[in-house]
């Protein structure tokens, strides 16, 4: 079974505008983190925003918040104010707590373009 | 600070050659990871460094292999090279690579296999 799905491989979205990312993970660990990146077309993974499976608020990074619904097992990524700049691919990335599986599981990402 | 860092940026090399490429941390960081990007398999972990020992290793033939110096740079090498090798190498940082660190990634080194 796939850990973490991205079920949009793209999205459109009009400048200004807010979108929202799907993403949802498959887990038994009651410790894990979720995590968010953007890769532009030059390649580099940049890190936007991280949530903790214990965490109980939701993550906020500026124009970035993480919609964490536990039971639902999402982590869904709201861009609010969209920029030209933020067309990239999205990934959702989760890192489970337990033994030595701590590497990053990346799901297949959201190809975001932004229009003007 | 500095980010993370990769050389090379670009390679080219033929089928049966090997390649070593290069990877500085964050400074204080000192788990390094790699991953392997391609367009049909996506992003998938090749192994994690932390103290100059390997903590973790994805499901990746013998040919891949890596080695972390006590300065917590690392280098992956990949012998005896084939075309499906092909890939954006990406190497990640994080501070003890505990669940709650976040990976920062360097900007990758692109691997063409012809």
């Amino acid at each position: 079974a796939q850990k973490i799905t991205q079920t949009q491989p793209g999205m459109f979205v009009q400048e200004k505008e807010a979108v929202t990312l799907d993403c949802t993970y498959d887990t038994s660990d009651q410790s894990y983190g979720l995590f968010w990146y953007k890769q532009p077309s030059s390649g580099e993974m940049i890190f936007l925003i991280y949530q903790g499976s214990y965490d109980e608020q939701n993550a906020t990074e500026g124009r970035y918040s993480l919609n964490f619904q536990k039971a639902r097992k999402s982590a869904n990524l709201v861009i609010s104010a969209s920029q030209l700049g933020d067309s990239a691919m999205y990934f959702c990335a989760m890192r489970e707590g337990t033994g030595s599986a701590r590497q990053l599981t990346f799901g297949s990402g959201t190809q975001l373009t932004v229009l003007p | 600070k500095a980010g993370v860092t990769q050389t090379p940026r670009y390679l080219i090399k033929t089928r049966g050659q090997q390649v070593t490429l290069s990877c500085s941390p964050i400074s204080g960081h000192r788990s390094v990871s790699w991953y392997q990007q391609t367009p049909g398999q996506g992003l998938q972990f090749l192994f994690e460094y932390f103290s100059e020992t390997q903590r973790n290793k994805g499901n990746f033939p013998g040919r891949f292999s890596g080695r972390q110096f006590s300065n917590s740079r690392s280098e992956m090498n990949v012998s005896t090279l084939e075309l499906g090798d092909s890939a954006l190498y990406l190497c990640a940082s994080s501070l003890r690579g505990a669940r709650t660190d976040t990976q920062y990634f360097g900007p990758g080194t692109r691997l063409t296999v012809l």
